[in-house]
C-alpha cells in the first residue's frame, strides 16, 4: 500500500458523458500528478498540482481538467468522453522537496467508455 | 523533446538467471531515474531509483547503473524468481520540469520456472 488512494476503482460510462476521478495523496505530500495508461500509449503524464496550484501540464486534452483542493486531494474531470479515453488513470504523490521527488502511485481508476 | 527509450520490450529468462533492462534518455540535465514494477492491472510500484550524482545503487537482488556521459541507465535483477515476472518501466525527470516523470515504453519480463 503506497498511502495514495483513488476512487472509484472502476468506472463504466457512455460516450459524451462526464466523469470525475478522485485522488488523495500520502500524508504530507504536496504534489499530485495524474497519469494516463493506455495499451498503445504507455504511461503518459497529464498534469501536476503542487499545494493547490497547477505546476505543469503534459499531454492533457482540453476536455480534461483537474484541480487540487485545500486538503490536498485532487480531482480529474473528463468530459465529452470518447471511446479512446478508455484507460487506467493513475495519480501519484510526492513531497517535491530537494531530493524528495520520489512519486508513489495510487491503485488507479479503470475507465471504460462504451 | 524529452524522451526515454527502453529495451527490450520483452525478456524471458530462466529462473535463477539475471535480467538486464536498458534505457536511454535525451536530456543531459536529467537528474533522477526511478524504476517501477507493474503487475497486471495494478499500480506501478517503485523498486529502485538513482540520482545523477551516483553511478550505481544496489538493493538486494536489484541494482541500477547510470552512465551520464552516454545518457543511459540499466536495471539489473540477479537470481530471478517467478514473482519477478511483471512489466518494468524506467523513467526520468527532465531539466526545467516540475519533476513529472517521462516513462519508457516498458519491458515485459517473464521468469520461466
Amino acid at each position: 500500500d503506497s498511502g495514495v488512494t483513488q476512487t472509484p476503482k472502476h468506472l463504466i460510462t457512455a460516450t459524451g458523458q462526464r466523469v470525475t476521478l478522485r485522488c488523495s495523496p500520502r500524508s504530507g505530500d504536496l504534489s499530485v500528478y495524474w497519469y494516463q495508461q493506455s495499451l498503445d500509449q504507455g504511461l503518459q503524464f497529464l498534469i501536476q498540482y503542487y499545494n493547490g496550484e497547477e505546476r505543469a501540464k503534459g499531454n492533457i486534452l482540453e476536455r480534461f481538467s483537474a484541480q487540487q483542493f485545500p486538503d490536498l486531494h485532487s480531482e480529474l474531470n473528463l468530459s465529452s468522453l470518447e471511446l479512446g479515453d478508455s484507460a487506467l488513470y493513475f495519480c501519484a504523490s510526492s513531497w517535491t522537496g530537494e531530493g524528495q521527488e520520489t512519486q508513489y502511485f495510487g491503485p488507479g481508476t479503470r475507465l471504460l467508455v462504451l | 523533446g524529452e524522451n526515454v527509450e527502453q529495451h527490450p520490450s520483452t525478456l524471458s529468462v530462466q529462473e535463477g538467471d539475471s535480467a538486464v533492462i536498458k534505457c536511454t534518455y535525451s536530456d543531459s540535465a536529467s537528474n533522477y531515474f526511478p524504476w517501477y514494477k507493474q503487475e497486471l492491472g495494478k499500480r506501478p510500484q517503485l523498486i529502485i531509483d538513482i540520482r545523477s550524482n551516483v553511478g550505481e545503487k544496489k538493493d538486494q537482488r536489484i541494482a541500477v547503473t547510470l552512465n551520464k556521459t552516454a545518457k543511459h541507465f540499466s536495471l539489473h535483477i540477479t537470481e530471478t524468481q517467478p514473482e519477478d515476472s511483471a512489466v518494468y518501466f524506467c523513467a526520468a525527470t527532465f531539466s526545467g520540469s516540475a519533476r513529472q516523470l517521462t516513462f519508457g515504453s516498458g519491458t515485459q519480463l517473464t521468469v520461466l520456472p
